[in-house]
């Protein structure tokens, strides 16, 4: 596609359920991310995928938050047993990788999640 | 690690004002800083960036100059517009295990005609 594409856009969910969110990042691009923004807040790295390289979970708030991406292509985040306080808008981001630089990120429009 | 401070908001100015928004970071070696814009009801877009000391990042009649003695990349608009109200964010792209781009909390911006 043109862009990057996030589903759901959005997702209402109850607290203690599970719940995925995909992300379908630009062709071609070798790095993923995933941010979490919250209501009045900046933005809050989560994770970030680097072609075949271990991805750097060093953001992920807890064990209950994990990623994957399959192929080097589609991304998924997992969210168990959500609680109230995950309710945000969750964002997936893609970029070329030059001369071990990221140096422009693509948004996509983002999943609101509103956690019950 | 890498950071990013920013002035905060929210900032409220009058049509045709000057603009500045500060922005300092911590970083190790040498990293790429970025402004990011987020208008209304719309995804994060790149709004300029700079990739080496000295260097001056513009689009859109904002610019913002990497200052390494300062560690800033302020961002500054001569006049501003009713449709630049949105909210900026600054980040910083760092090099080997600090890949990631960082941002800062971001701040609001709204201008009155």
């Amino acid at each position: 596609g043109a862009g990057v594409s996030q589903s759901p856009s959005n997702k209402v969910t109850e607290k203690g359920k599970d719940v995925e969110l995909r992300c379908d990042p630009i062709s071609g691009h070798t790095a993923l991310y995933w941010y979490r923004q919250s209501l009045g807040q900046g933005l809050e790295f989560l994770i970030y995928f680097q072609g075949n390289s271990a991805p750097d979970k060093s953001g992920l708030p807890s064990d209950r938050f994990s990623a994957e991406r399959t192929g080097g292509s589609v991304s998924t985040l997992t969210i168990q047993r959500t609680q109230q306080e995950d309710s945000a808008v969750y964002l997936c981001a893609s970029s070329s990788y030059d001369r071990g630089r990221n140096e422009k990120l693509f948004f996509g429009s983002g999943t609101q999640l509103s956690v019950l | 690690g890498n950071s990013v401070t920013q002035m905060e908001g929210p900032v409220t100015l009058s049509e045709e004002a000057f603009l500045t928004i500060n922005c300092t970071y911590t970083a190790t070696g040498y990293p790429s800083l970025f402004w990011y814009v987020q208008y209304p009801g719309e995804g994060l877009q790149l709004l300029l960036k700079a990739t080496k000391a000295d260097d001056k990042g513009s689009n859109k009649g904002f610019e913002a100059t990497y200052r390494k003695e300062t560690t800033s990349f302020h961002l500054e608009k001569g006049s501003v517009q009713v449709s630049d109200s949105a909210v900026y964010f600054c980040a910083l792209s760092g090099t080997g295990s600090a890949r990631q781009l960082t941002f800062g909390s971001g701040t609001q911006l709204t201008v009155l005609p």
